[in-house]
């Protein structure tokens, strides 16, 4: 258990529809970061929270959005679903503050595998 | 866009030492290396890091060269279970880039 907690692990959707996932990240670590990964592809940066606020962005569509709650828990919406979405999406936290924090280890959480039909 | 580069595949045999390397050219003052592991549909996980020179922990050892361009992930007597994805990370965490990860290398580990 790496402490990052991801739900729901699998999900099955249609088209067109919208679903959430949800993020507990670490104790203590202050910022989470949003991966999509697609069956036999790399890890796409989606984006990242720190401390409740937006840090950095990557290629995520506008269909999709984030947000980080004030008890650090993130949630990412994916809305108009459609085939290509389907993909696992992993959660990752780290602390991003402090002594060496340069440093930028990633903990990464379980995955949320989401099916669109 | 992904700022490092690293081999597709490689092969190799139970017993041997197996070397990655990644290149990153255009790494910043203040980025570290960080290797990943990752295994089919679980999460990566930190292997190693280090700044600069060499670094060794339980289960492998990152060489950095003094320039910084490239680094070489060091694994020692491989077995079955290393086949994974490896994947090396540049960046600097506290900088609020993006922490993009580049392709990858899959290692297949033979008996």
């Amino acid at each position: 258990d790496s402490g990052v907690t991801q739900t729901p692990k699998h999900l099955i959707t249609a088209t067109g529809q919208r679903v959430t996932l949800r993020c507990s990240p670490r104790s203590g670590d202050l910022s989470v970061y949003w991966y999509q990964q697609s069956l036999d592809q790399g890890l796409q940066f989606l984006i990242q929270y720190y401390n409740g606020e937006e840090r950095a962005k990557g290629n995520i569509l506008e269909r999709f959005s984030a947000q980080q709650f004030p008890d650090l828990h993130s949630e990412l919406n994916l809305s108009s679903l459609e085939l290509g979405d389907s993909a696992l999406y992993f959660c990752a936290s780290s602390v991003a503050t402090g002594p060496n924090s340069g440093a930028n280890v990633l903990t990464f959480g379980a995955g949320s595998r989401l099916t669109v039909l | 866009l992904a700022k490092t580069t690293q081999p597709i595949s490689m092969d190799s045999y139970e017993g041997q030492e197996v070397n990655i390397t990644c290149s990153h050219n255009n790494i910043a003052t203040n980025d570290y290396i960080t290797w990943y592991q990752q295994f089919p549909s679980q999460g990566p996980r930190f292997i190693i890091q280090g700044y600069k020179t060499k670094v060794t922990n339980e289960v492998a050892s990152l060489f950095i060269p003094a320039d910084r361009k490239s680094s070489t992930l060091s694994l020692p007597r491989v077995s079955l279970s290393d086949t994974a994805v490896y994947y090396c990370l540049v960046g600097d965490i506290q900088a609020g880039t993006a922490l993009i990860f580049g392709k990858g290398t899959t290692l297949s580990v033979s008996s």
